[in-house]
């Protein structure tokens, strides 16, 4: 298993879908996870972090399912603005430095 | 307002040239990190540093250089041995204890070359 693996997409949804990116890491000691949000051509912002089995943030929700290593983030309610690339990321390597996935591209139509 | 400020935006590589990208950050973070991202690709680690004069390579390092004399402070060369430069450079920082904390980013150089 890669270190950390997405669906690159794209995901197309309509306004107001319901969308649902699953990431899965290989480090099982992993403790603190985190998602970010990239739009085009402009740096990773961070969109949710994950300590426990999940975090919800309004229309956003991570959930960590630790036995079988996956993360997801669910969006609800999918506003135009939320067209990104959304970027799975778990610790790893010898000092604990952060492993980004590919990232999962969304985009919401109208 | 803190945070961590990227320059050049944009910068222009000759054949044969080293140039140097520029990362200051006022959040007080120990830890500091270059990562490389092209098109339609994730971020590949260059270089880290969790404290000042001292840092390691990352995962792509070849024809890289980096110092940490400040802990403000860490730019990045790209030297002419770096065959590829193309790309877009993100800076990053963690907070002191950064295990287990997230990384704030710069908001990036696009690299190209004449």
């Amino acid at each position: 298993r890669k270190e950390v693996e997405q669906d690159p997409g794209p995901f197309n949804v309509p306004e107001g879908a319901t969308v649902a990116f699953n990431c899965t890491y290989s480090n099982s000691a992993s403790q603190s996870f985190f998602w970010y949000r990239q739009d085009c051509r402009k740096e990773p912002k961070l969109l949710m972090s994950v300590y426990s089995s999940g975090n919800e943030d309004g229309r956003f929700t991570a959930q960590l399912n630790r036995a079988s290593q996956y993360i997801s983030l669910l969006i609800r309610d999918s506003k135009l603005s939320d067209s990104a690339t959304y970027l799975c990321v778990v610790p790893g390597g010898s000092q604990g430095n952060l492993i980004f996935g590919k990232g999962t591209k969304l985009s919401v139509k109208p | 307002d803190g945070g961590i400020t990227q320059s050049p935006k944009y910068l222009f590589r000759k054949e044969g040239q080293n140039v140097t990208l520029s990362c200051e950050q006022n959040l007080n973070h120990d830890a500091m990190y270059w990562y490389r991202q092209d098109p339609g690709q994730g971020l590949r680690l260059i270089y880290y540093s969790q404290i000042v004069n001292d840092f390691q390579k990352g995962d792509i390092a070849e024809g890289y250089s980096v110092s940490r004399e400040k802990k403000e402070s860490f730019p990045l060369t790209v030297t002419s041995a770096q065959k590829n430069p193309t790309a877009f450079y993100l800076c990053a920082s963690r907070t002191p204890g950064a295990r287990g904390q997230p990384q704030h980013f710069g908001d990036g150089t696009r690299l190209s070359i004449l």
